[in-house]
């Protein structure tokens, strides 16, 4: 299967403790997003990356969350010290750049704060 | 910054019934699509829209970018077609980024 992957599809940890998401999008596609979705929501744009450049960052997105794409492939999603506020899905998508086109979502990672 | 806004928030069928769900934005737009989210969370693509009709088995969408608004036609509805439906929009200079509206939710009973 060639989508967007992500990993790990659920993760449960204490409050104060450091995640990590990982994002692996479609092949060739050169922009990749983050988005967060919680209980009765629509998504909501974190971020988002071209290439290894990250371009654009919500509000949404305090300085307890960082986001890299190293290589232009991959993408990572730290929470450092999470708050039960951050439990949520963590969608990520990923586009193949052209001026307007179609975005593909993963199934993303379903966080819980205890 | 753009709003997105879907109707009926939640909608209840039998199945064999068919259906409509409406998206009207607030602005001009680049893109459009429509998103099934499935139980496990994932969005499903239905359609990438921008203007225009397209249909896709008993599925079909219309665009009327001129009037800011789309509608998700499902005809025949099963019970697999339970979940929620998404319209999400691109806005001129949006780098491809989506606004997505708060969704609608739909429940078809055998």
């Amino acid at each position: 299967d060639t989508g967007v992957s992500q990993d790990p599809r659920h993760k449960i940890t204490k409050r104060g403790q450091n995640v990590t998401f990982r994002c692996d999008p479609i092949s060739e596609h050169n922009r990749l997003y983050w988005y967060r979705q919680t209980l009765g929501q629509g998504p909501e744009f974190l971020t988002y990356f071209q290439n290894e450049a990250q371009l654009e960052k919500s509000r949404l997105l305090s300085d307890r969350f960082s986001a890299e794409r190293p290589k232009g492939s991959f993408s990572t999603l730290e929470i450092q010290r999470t708050e039960q506020g951050d439990s949520a899905m963590y969608l990520c998508a990923s586009s193949p750049g052209q001026a307007a086109g179609e975005l593909f979502f993963g199934e993303g990672s379903r966080l819980t704060v205890l | 910054g753009i709003q997105v806004e879907q109707s009926p928030p939640d909608l209840i069928l039998q199945e064999g019934a068919n259906s409509t769900l409406r998206c009207n934005f607030s602005d001009s737009v680049n893109n459009l699509q429509w998103f099934h989210q499935n139980p496990w969370g994932q969005l499903i693509n239905l359609f990438y829209i921008p203007s225009g009709t397209k249909q896709n088995g008993r599925l079909s969408a219309t665009t009327v970018a001129t009037e800011r608004y789309s509608l998700l036609y499902i005809s025949s509805s099963q019970t697999t077609d339970s979940g929620v439906y998404f319209c999400a929009v691109e806005y001129p200079g949006g780098y491809n980024k989506l606004i997505f509206g708060a969704g609608t939710r739909l429940a078809v009973h055998p």
